[in-house]
């Protein structure tokens, strides 16, 4: 069974970076067949798409369009996870953010991490 | 970007009752080489994740109860629920894979009349 767990701190100070983990258990960020992403949820914006790292022979990554000067979505082999980075954060930012698994539908999801920023 | 509607906004229906919840996508999800909509339902009860219920629009997900079932195709969806349980009080979403950035509708929330 996959499990995704999610670490990182739940404030954050504006125009600082927020940085969170998903290390990942029972798959490999380094699977052919899925991809491996960051999502977050506000009542403003709904559930929004981040992006996504995945391998096919090499990494690639893809990023919404709202985030993609801000954003950085990171494998570590070492350790089975992946990463999330958003600077430059405003209040905005502030949601619930999950990290998931797709196999074209998102199968399965970390437990979620509400970040606030605020100063 | 696709952008996915879901109709109503929120429903409340009797315990035991049918539960229907529509989603309609901007442009077509349904990819002609392999005649599969890249559509999925999702449940999210408060302070959890979103659980996947359906995929490919009518596919129901390992462990999910058979009261839930999808359908439709191209841009036209819906989500039901053909008895009604207390359990099932929750914000149900539909979200489109057919191309990124992948997009999720407003979501529909369910409650007991």
């Amino acid at each position: 069974q996959v499990q995704l767990q999610q670490s990182g701190p739940g404030l954050v100070k504006p125009s600082q970076t927020l940085s969170l983990t998903c290390a990942i258990s029972g798959d490999s960020v380094s699977s052919n067949s899925a991809t491996w992403n960051w999502i977050r949820q506000s009542p403003s914006r709904g559930l929004e798409w981040l992006g996504r790292t995945y391998y096919r022979s090499k990494w690639y990554n893809d990023y919404a369009v709202s985030v993609k000067s801000r954003v950085s979505i990171n494998p570590d082999t070492s350790k089975n996870q992946f990463s999330l980075q958003l600077n430059s954060v405003t209040p905005e930012d502030t949601a619930v953010y999950y990290c998931a698994r797709e196999k074209h539908y998102f199968d399965f999801w970390g437990q979620g991490t509400l970040v606030t920023v605020s100063s | 970007d696709i952008v996915m509607t879901q109709s109503p906004d929120s429903l409340a229906v009797s315990l035991g009752e049918r539960a229907t919840i529509n989603c309609k996508s901007s442009q077509t999800v349904l990819y002609s080489s392999s005649d599969k909509n890249y559509l999925a339902w999702y449940q999210q009860k408060p302070g959890q994740p979103p659980k996947l219920l359906i995929y490919w629009a009518s596919t129901r997900e390992s462990g999910v109860p058979d009261r839930f079932s999808g359908s439709g195709s191209g841009t036209d969806f819906t989500l039901t629920i053909s008895s009604l349980q207390a359990e099932d009080v929750a914000v149900y979403y539909c979200q489109q894979y057919y191309s990124t950035p992948y997009t999720f509708g407003q979501g529909t929330k369910l409650e007991i009349k």
